[in-house]
């Protein structure tokens, strides 16, 4: 089945820094990749998406990339705020394997004031 | 519109008791996912159903769970008997049906499950 590694586990930036979280996958009939944000004592809330068929899509602050070739895609977050600070998922979706989500292992952001 | 809903949102209990999960999809939803994810690891698929069907049961890890979703709407997960590697936090999500050309999954709060 699918396996999806996510780096780094930890990341620090100072207010205003970018930050880039990635992950790779191992499954090429992935065809649905999104991103969760997951806050303390909440449940994971998704930010942006993409599909296969796109390279890059943006929402204000936040890109995703997609290399389909090399099977890795990003998270971009700029002009990080505090209220960025949580711990994000990427996960995947194969057209092999119905529509269950194959998750990364998390990043643990911390936006620092 | 109100979103996933789950209940409890903290358990504990001893090892060889019973507990059950509940999840509320949002209204509408079809698919109703459940994941666990176990401290520091990656949130695990456990199953899927469409309506009251289960879809897709390849992600329960053993017999000791059962998953149901009577008149497909809520769902429960029943943990009988627990034992320690059950702890974790247990996520349930819903989707809308297929064939609409989308695949976003929408997730609860979570039930934090732990046993002693």
């Amino acid at each position: 089945g699918e396996n999806v590694e996510q780096h780094p586990s930890t990341l620090s930036v100072q207010e205003g820094d970018s930050a880039v979280i990635k992950c790779t996958y191992s499954d090429s009939a992935s065809n649905y990749f999104p991103w969760y944000k997951q806050e303390l004592g909440k449940g994971p809330q998704l930010i942006i998406d993409i599909r296969s068929n796109v390279g890059e899509k943006k929402d204000q602050r936040i890109a995703v990339t997609l290399n389909k070739t090399a099977k890795h895609f990003s998270l971009h977050i700029t002009e990080t705020q505090p209220e960025d600070s949580a711990v994000y998922f990427c996960a995947a979706r194969s057209s092999n394997t119905g529509n269950q989500f194959y998750f990364g292992t998390g990043t643990s952001l911390t936006v620092i004031p | 519109e109100a979103g996933v809903t789950q209940f409890p949102s903290h358990s504990v209990i001893e090892k060889g008791q019973t507990v059950t999960l509940r999840c509320d999809p949002i209204s509408g939803h079809d698919n109703l996912y459940w994941y666990r994810r176990v401290m520091g690891k990656e949130i695990k698929f456990l199953l899927h159903f469409v309506k009251e069907s289960k879809q897709d049961e390849s992600g329960m890890p053993n017999n000791r769970f059962l998953a149901e979703r009577t008149g497909g709407t809520y769902s429960t997960l029943k943990v009988q008997p627990a034992e320690l590697e059950d702890s974790g936090v247990y996520f349930c999500a819903s989707s809308l049906q297929p064939g609409l050309a989308t695949y976003e999954q929408y997730f609860g709060p979570g039930t934090r499950l732990t046993v002693t």
